[in-house]
């Protein structure tokens, strides 16, 4: 069965800390993962899709890096409007016409 | 361009009453999706359509029906609603890989 676990599920920090948001999954066949940025209240926003291991994207104080078992989501320098719920979901190859299996998410807070 | 909307943004039903929840996007998009989001539980596929005149169940499906008008409109029907249906209810379309949500209706049942 295929399945998405994120880690941790709540994240404190200071501004400008570092850090790194896990997402790991079993899936039959990777198709693509995707990771989104959810604010309170709101629907999720699109962030990066990544199909194969090795692959990296970034987006201002964001990254995303692939592995065969997991991902994560690197956040440089974090500021105070970076703090949301950032939500991972996987694709299968065997998955009918792109249904994603979510993870339940990783909320970080940033404080200045 | 609005992207994807959705009507109502918030609804209070009665156990038994019935209602329609709207989606529309204009982004020419073939592919729409509908999920219910509870706290702990993630996002859930209740279901899909890949394209216009064809619709199909996803995880969820159960006390729920989906109508896919055109290219643009893709509604879900609840016919009886129970408190176990209450959540957050979003909307989605994809572009190749990507799906783009709307902003959600939340729903309570009473």
């Amino acid at each position: 069965e295929d399945q998405v676990t994120q880690s941790p599920e709540a994240l404190r920090l200071q501004e400008g800390e570092s850090s790194s948001l896990n997402c790991s999954y079993t899936v039959s066949g990777l198709r693509g993962l995707f990771w989104y940025r959810q604010d309170p209240g709101k629907g999720p926003e699109f962030l990066f899709t990544l199909y194969s291991a090795g692959e990296e994207k970034e987006k201002e104080r964001l990254k995303a890096t692939l592995t065969k078992k997991e991902s994560f989501l690197h956040i440089t320098a974090p500021k105070p409007e970076d703090s949301a719920t950032y939500l991972c979901a996987v694709q299968s190859r065997g998955g009918s016409q792109g249904n994603l299996i979510f993870g339940k998410g990783t909320k970080l807070s940033v404080k200045p | 361009n609005a992207g994807v909307t959705q009507t109502p943004k918030f609804q209070v039903l009665k156990t038994g009453q019935s209602m329609t929840l709207q989606c529309a996007q204009d982004m020419n998009h073939n592919s729409m999706y509908w999920y219910r989001q509870d706290p702990g539980m993630g996002l859930r596929l209740i279901y899909y359509s890949a394209s216009e005149g064809t619709t199909d169940k996803g995880e969820v499906p159960n006390g729920y029906n989906v109508s896919r008008l055109n290219k643009r409109e893709f509604s879900l029907r609840l016919e009886s609603a129970a408190p176990s249906q209450t959540s957050v209810y979003f909307c989605a379309s994809k572009k190749k890989d990507e799906q783009y949500f709307g902003p959600g209706t939340r729903l309570t049942v009473t």
